[in-house]
């Protein structure tokens, strides 16, 4: 099993631009999530999803989209990048056993974002 | 709301116990502890998880107080390796928000 893998590593861009990051994993897990770590500071909840079909809004959603197509694959927009989003971004995958239940969640090496 | 509070830093000789305390006081009954660590810049790492009694693992022991408001991850021989953030997080109750502190930065010494 590859795990949890994110495309691309690095990534540069001007602000205004648009761009999509890139979430898979493959271990059939439901519930995927994207953080956001800025310099010192722990992880924050952008978006999560418990299945294809079903996404959801966690601490810092704003400027971001995504959706779940397939259960694999989790992707994160950003519509028109700000410095302000300049940031680690992981993303996350677990089984789901449901919210009082104990799911342990498995991270991506992450994509590093400089937005200029 | 959720939240978790731990020490932004500690220090630890080699070959000694590590006590990491992180303070839960606002989870709710039936939510889970869990702890990871971040090695350099890398994703977080699974270490362990706890509901109300002390867990242990091949990695590291969890002792939660009974009133479950604080807890405190043990390793019980830490090594240069184990040098890395530790985060104890928490889920906001009934949801699939997880939130995680700022953690504490473990450094072992030689």
């Amino acid at each position: 099993n590859a795990g949890v893998t994110q495309t691309p590593k690095f990534q540069v861009l001007k602000t205004g631009q648009s761009m999509t990051l890139q979430c898979a994993q493959d271990m059939n897990h439901e519930y995927m999530s994207w953080y956001r770590q800025d310099p010192g500071m722990g992880l924050r909840l952008i978006h999560y999803s418990v299945g294809a079909g079903i996404t959801d809004q966690g601490e810092v959603p704003n400027g971001y989209n995504v959706s779940r197509s397939t259960t694999e694959d989790f992707p994160l927009r950003l519509l028109s990048a700000a410095p302000s989003q300049t940031s680690v971004y992981f993303c996350a995958s677990s089984t789901n056993l449901g919210p009082s239940s104990y799911n342990e969640q498995f991270f991506g090496p992450g994509t590093r974002l400089t937005v200029l | 709301d959720a939240k978790t509070t731990q020490p932004p830093s500690m220090d630890c000789a080699e070959g000694r116990a590590a006590n990491l305390p992180c303070n839960h006081s606002t989870i709710s009954g039936n939510e889970y502890v869990y702890w990871y660590r971040q090695i350099h810049s890398q994703g977080p790492q699974y270490i362990i998880h706890g509901l109300k009694n002390n867990e242990t693992n091949e990695m590291a022991s969890l002792i939660i107080t009974e009133d479950r408001k604080s807890s405190t991850l043990i390793l019980p021989h830490a090594t240069l390796r184990d040098t890395a953030v530790y985060y104890c997080i928490v889920r906001v109750p009934g949801t699939y928000k997880y939130i995680f502190g700022t953690g504490t930065r473990l450094k072992v010494l030689a």
